[in-house]
């Protein structure tokens, strides 16, 4: 079965770091670009952050450039989002999500279910 | 960063009717790479539509996608009980990719 499986999330205080994982499985994991995506509580969606096939390209969203860290490990199939000097506005859902093939510029085909994410003191 | 503005916000609408849906982009969006996702309540999204015409996997042929430069239309021919849900617009022409602010299509 093909599956995204996040992990990580949690309440953490502003200021703070937090590292989320993707696990894959069901596909070949190291063919394909990934992403991060956020969702606050009764929002609208947010792309965050992306990463291609081979980590050659890397891009992230204005609000959380210079903060955010998003890496992948093809031999364990998984992808990860570090997150330093947590905000409140940091708040949110966080999905990862595979693009449909290994370019960045595809539509994401699949989704895991999400991490919720709380930053608040 | 190509803002992309959902209309209406709300679609208040019956099974059996037909809903049409506009995302505008503020700038052409490239190689007309425009996609539209389904999120129902607790779920995560789906695609439903990339390359602003070609339905996903899976995807029911009352789901349709059309438009070009900035103006994108999704239409439902005729509403099932499973499509009340908002839907997303997103552009990844660019390497900002960015969504929309998403229209509900709720029971009327």
């Amino acid at each position: 079965e093909v599956q995204l499986v996040e992990s990580g999330g949690g309440l953490v205080q502003p200021g703070r770091s937090l590292r989320l994982s993707c696990a894959a499985s069901g596909f070949s994991f190291d063919d394909y670009a990934m992403h991060w995506v956020r969702q606050a509580p009764g929002k609208g969606l947010e792309w965050v952050s992306g990463i291609t096939w081979n980590s050659g390209g890397i891009v992230y969203g204005d609000s959380v450039k210079g903060r955010f860290t998003i890496s992948r490990d093809n031999a364990k199939n998984s992808l990860y989002l570090q997150m330093n000097s947590l905000r409140v506005e940091d708040t949110a859902f966080y999905y990862c999500a595979k693009g449909k093939d290994y370019s960045y510029y595809q539509a994401f085909d699949m989704w895991g279910q999400g991490t919720m994410v709380t930053v608040s003191s | 960063e190509n803002v992309l503005t959902q209309s209406p916000g709300t679609l208040s609408l019956s099974p059996g009717e037909r809903a049409t849906l506009s995302c505008r982009a503020s700038q052409s969006v490239s190689s007309n790479y425009l996609a539209w996702y389904q999120q129902k309540r607790g779920q995560a999204p789906r695609l439903l539509i990339y390359g602003v015409s070609t339905r996903a996997t899976g995807i029911p042929d009352r789901f349709s996608g059309s438009g070009s430069g900035t103006d994108f239309t999704l239409t439902i021919s005729r509403l099932e009980p499973e499509d009340f849900a908002v839907y997303y617009c997103q552009q990844y022409g660019s390497s900002l990719l960015t969504f929309g602010g998403g229209t509900k299509v709720d029971l009327k």
